[in-house]
């Protein structure tokens, strides 16, 4: 069984620049997560999706990030324009019905 | 809001020591998990422990939840190498269904 793939694994980029990061859960995953994690520290929650629907977003920043899973399987977080405090490693989990997450191996940011 | 504290922040030990883990909720949980993220990976399920009182082992791990639902701990008996890494506990907030990462507890094994 495949697990969550994330890609890309690593972004450089300038700050004030748009990214966007991917993520396919498990098959069958209903629950999809968006965290970040700074080093050093554990994971915070920014978005979760049951299914399509966002069902909890209040740590999102809105201002400049968004998040997308249109048909309630891969998922695309956004940040746009990028700061500098916003380098950190994007983590996708998504959730078995018992509620273990399975993590993907992350999406590396580095704003300069 | 709710806050999950874990203590130590970091732990030196020598192989084959033993090593343990609190994991302190502000409130009230519904269940708890731990995880580990070994250096550049990241975190993999160890346990889900969801009753009162609970203990659970894996091998050389023990894992409990403390009566009140608000503590748990992590032990580690007789450390090897490959136990390295950081190990996270995560509280179910029965009242936003959010699993709250707790601060981590970094663990270095000294051969």
């Amino acid at each position: 069984e495949a697990g969550v793939v994330q890609s890309p694994r690593y972004k450089i980029i300038e700050k004030k620049q748009p990214v966007a990061f991917w993520c396919n859960p498990i098959s069958g995953h209903n629950t999809l997560y968006w965290y970040l994690q700074n080093l050093g520290q554990g994971p915070e929650l920014l978005i979760r999706y049951e299914n399509e629907e966002a069902v909890d977003d209040s740590q999102l920043p809105k201002d400049r990030f968004s998040a997308e899973r249109l048909k309630g399987v891969d998922s695309t977080l956004k940040i746009q324009p990028a700061e500098l405090g916003d380098s950190a490693v994007y983590l996708c989990a998504s959730s078995s019905p018992v509620g273990e997450l399975f993590f993907g191996e992350g999406s590396r940011l580095t704003v300069l | 809001g709710q806050q999950v504290m874990q203590i130590p922040q970091y732990q030196h030990v020598q192989e084959g020591e033993d090593f343990t883990t609190y994991c302190n909720s502000s409130t009230t949980l519904s269940n708890i998990q731990w995880y580990k993220q070994r250096p550049g990976g990241h975190p993999v399920f160890l346990i889900q422990l969801v009753k009162s009182g609970e203990v659970k082992k894996q091998k050389r791990l023990t894992f409990q939840f403390g009566e009140a639902k608000k503590n748990s701990s992590l032990h580690i008996t007789a450390t090897q190498t490959t136990d390295v890494g950081t190990y996270f506990c995560a509280g179910l907030d029965s009242g936003t269904y959010k699993y709250i990462f707790g601060t981590g507890t970094r663990l270095k094994v000294l051969a």
